[in-house]
């Protein structure tokens, strides 16, 4: 079984670009999570997609936006980059039609703002 | 938000030692948790976990317990090996859909 994949594994932007990020879940999975990890620290919940729609977002500003797709893949877009977005974006997935489980996490998105 | 904390950010010990690592969470009505690794450059792995309904489980070389009474959760690897040095996190379900907090995250170090 393909485990949850991310890309690109690295990006490099400038401050006030627009940064992409795709996840892919585990096959039959359809919540995909985003989580901000910048460096040293603990994950900072984003945004919680299900079926393709937002079911729930953390304390961000609304540059970070997502959307998921027909396909339950997700893209997660930040806006008006900021030095401080610079962090590794984590996407994680789960079937929560199975009851509360664990969500399975991807490598990441190492993103950084020069 | 919820809160999830660590006792402790920084843990070494010696290679065939064991390990404790805890976690205190905030919401008594939390049901589920999870302790995860990640390893440098990696995303977090599941390790184990545990429902509010038991206060011990075992995996491999991994024990986790619950105490609700003080909201306390520990992580108990035994025989540490250098595999193990990673950070590792608990995670909180506090029964809002399937959503979960995270802890800072302690870093294992394990000195050969």
């Amino acid at each position: 079984e393909a485990g949850v994949t991310q890309s690109p594994t690295h990006l490099i932007k400038t401050r006030g670009q627009q940064a992409t990020l795709r996840c892919s879940p585990i096959s039959g999975h359809t919540s995909v999570y985003w989580y901000q990890q910048a460096l040293g620290l603990g994950l900072q919940f984003l945004l919680w997609y299900d079926e393709g729609e937002e079911r729930n977002r953390g304390n961000f500003p609304p540059r970070f936006s997502g959307r998921q797709f027909p396909n339950y893949s997700s893209e997660l877009n930040v806006n008006a980059l900021e030095l401080e977005d610079s962090a590794l974006y984590l996407c994680a997935s789960s079937n929560p039609r199975q009851g509360v489980q664990p969500q399975h996490f991807g490598d990441g998105t190492r993103l950084s703002i020069l | 938000g919820e809160s999830v904390g660590l006792h402790l950010p920084t843990l070494s010990v010696q290679e065939g030692d064991n390990s404790i690592i805890n976690c205190a969470y905030s919401n008594s009505a939390s049901d589920y948790f999870i302790w995860y690794k990640q390893e440098s450059g990696k995303g977090p792995q599941f390790i184990i976990d545990i429902r509010s309904n038991m206060d011990k489980r075992q995996g491999q070389r991994v024990t986790v317990l619950l105490n609700k009474t003080v909201k306390h959760l520990s992580l108990q690897i035994a025989a540490t090996q250098p595999g193990d040095s990673a950070v590792y996190f608990c995670a909180e379900n506090p029964i809002t859909g399937n959503q979960f907090y995270f802890g800072t995250g302690t870093s294992l170090t394990v000195i050969p």
